[in-house]
């Protein structure tokens, strides 16, 4: 596991149905971080997890959009009831340890990106 | 205003070109992050910067902690530089990333 893979790459809705977004941190990292991009628009923070605990989620919409980390597999991303403004490109971030100091060990790493449009 | 502000918005050069992008941040940070995004792809995490200066390859950054300001410099600039760059900064106390608006760089051959 080289990276944090995100998936899917793409993904095509309609208003109302629900998506689903996975990420698989990097192998070792407890910590995982939602972070959504606007068309045009800059990233924003969503969410940041470690295993089986929300520790912020102060950037999520306070409906329809929910995170979890599990023990085991990927952290998911839910949005139910789509609509058309929650097209974005959803990106996921892993690191080793919290944000703690300097250490040359607190690397964020990002994944590729999943692309959602809602039609 | 924003807590983190980058400029220039665009910004087109030459091959060979040395190039800045400046950030500047309102509030104390723990942090701050130089990332790069290419068009439709992902982002790529360029340095974490705390203090002082970090270089890797043709790509320099510095912060100054009392201006909250940090730059990127990039020497010898070449078109597959031509990306996203964007400043993010954690503060004190949280780990959520505040992330600037990004600088759009093309290199012209």
């Amino acid at each position: 596991n080289a990276g944090v893979m995100q998936n899917p790459r793409h993904l095509v809705r309609r208003r109302g149905q629900e998506a689903r977004l996975r990420c698989s941190p990097v192998k070792g990292h407890s910590h995982v971080y939602w972070y959504r991009q606007l068309p045009e628009e800059g990233l924003k923070f969503m969410v940041y997890l470690q295993k089986e605990n929300i520790i912020d989620e102060s950037g999520m919409p306070k409906e329809r959009f929910s995170a979890e980390f599990p023990k085991e597999g990927p952290s998911i991303l839910r949005i139910q009831q789509v609509v058309r403004g929650d097209s974005a490109a959803y990106f996921c971030a892993s690191s080793p340890v919290p944000g703690q100091g300097f250490s040359g060990a607190n690397v964020l790493t990002f994944g590729a990106g999943s692309r959602l449009t809602v039609l | 205003k924003n807590e983190v502000e980058q400029s220039p918005q665009n910004l087109t050069a030459q091959e060979g070109e040395f190039i800045t992008i400046n950030c500047s941040y309102s509030v104390g940070i723990s942090a701050l992050h130089w990332l790069q995004q290419h068009p439709g792809g992902g982002i790529v995490s360029l340095f974490m910067l705390s203090s002082g200066k970090k270089k890797h390859g043709r790509l320099i950054a510095t912060i100054n902690i009392q201006e909250k300001h940090s730059s990127l410099h990039i020497t010898a600039s070449h078109p597959r530089d031509s990306a996203v760059y964007i400043c993010a900064v954690r503060s004190f106390g949280n780990e959520k990333l505040t992330f600037g608006t990004g600088t759009r760089l093309t290199i012209i051959p």
